[in-house]
């Protein structure tokens, strides 16, 4: 079964700090694919990366990077020089690869709402 | 580019009434879901789509069905509410499986308060 853990439920920290959200997740199946998404106050998820269990080069776009450690079972978060309108809540999510035709399972963390404070 | 749009943003329903969300895509994806948001216990699928005039259920299907006559159209209804369905329910779409690496796209949610 698969399982992802945020176990950050909230994290408040002053503009500018760096901020590390944590992703840990099981699965009995080697390969996957992992996701990172945002909730602004707004509401609506946005997409912000994906990970494939083969790929385990962190990634950095801006201020965000995303640290994949496969030995480990996490997928952890970034935020360099946190900005106000970093404020959201941030889900990641697991889902087995697809061989053939058909769904596959996503499983979604509880999320972490972070708080930044100007 | 509208993306996944969902009608209403928010409703108040009485015990027992009825009620269909209409979820619209305009980027041509296979792949549809219904998911509901609670405090606690981040995003729960309910049902979800693989393509026009299919459907399956998700991990808390029971109270709801659904509907996708048209590629661009998901439609959860309530036949008749109750309390436990009070919650925020987003619609995903994407081009094919998740299992493909495909991201969902999500809608801005509908805000459900059943009383």
């Amino acid at each position: 079964a698969q399982k992802v853990t945020q176990a950050q439920t909230e994290i408040s920290v002053v503009e500018k700090e760096d901020v590390t959200l944590d992703c840990v997740y099981e699965t009995r199946d080697t390969t996957y694919y992992l996701f990172w998404y945002k909730q602004p106050p707004s509401g609506e998820l946005v997409f912000l990366i994906r990970r494939n269990s083969f790929d385990e080069q962190n990634e950095i776009s801006g201020r965000y990077s995303w640290n994949f450690q496969k030995s480990t079972s996490s997928f952890n978060f970034t935020i360099t020089a946190s900005q106000v309108v970093d404020s959201a809540v941030y889900f990641c999510a697991l889902s087995e690869v697809l061989f053939s035709g058909g769904y596959q399972k996503v499983t979604f963390g509880t999320g972490t709402k972070l708080q930044v404070i100007p | 580019n509208a993306g996944v749009t969902q009608t209403p943003k928010f409703r108040v329903l009485k015990t027992g009434q009825s009620m269909t969300l209409l979820c619209a895509q305009d980027m041509n994806h296979e792949y549809m879901y219904w998911y509901r948001q609670d405090p606690g216990m981040g995003l729960r699928l309910i049902h979800y789509s693989v393509g026009e005039g299919t459907t399956a259920k998700g991990e808390v299907p029971d109270g709801y069905n659904v509907s996708r006559l048209k590629k661009q159209n998901f439609l959860l209804g309530l036949e008749s509410a109750a309390p436990s369905q009070t919650s925020v329910y987003f619609c995903a779409s994407s081009y094919s499986s998740t299992g493909k690496g495909q991201p969902q796209h999500f809608g801005d949610g509908t805000r459900l308060s059943i009383l």
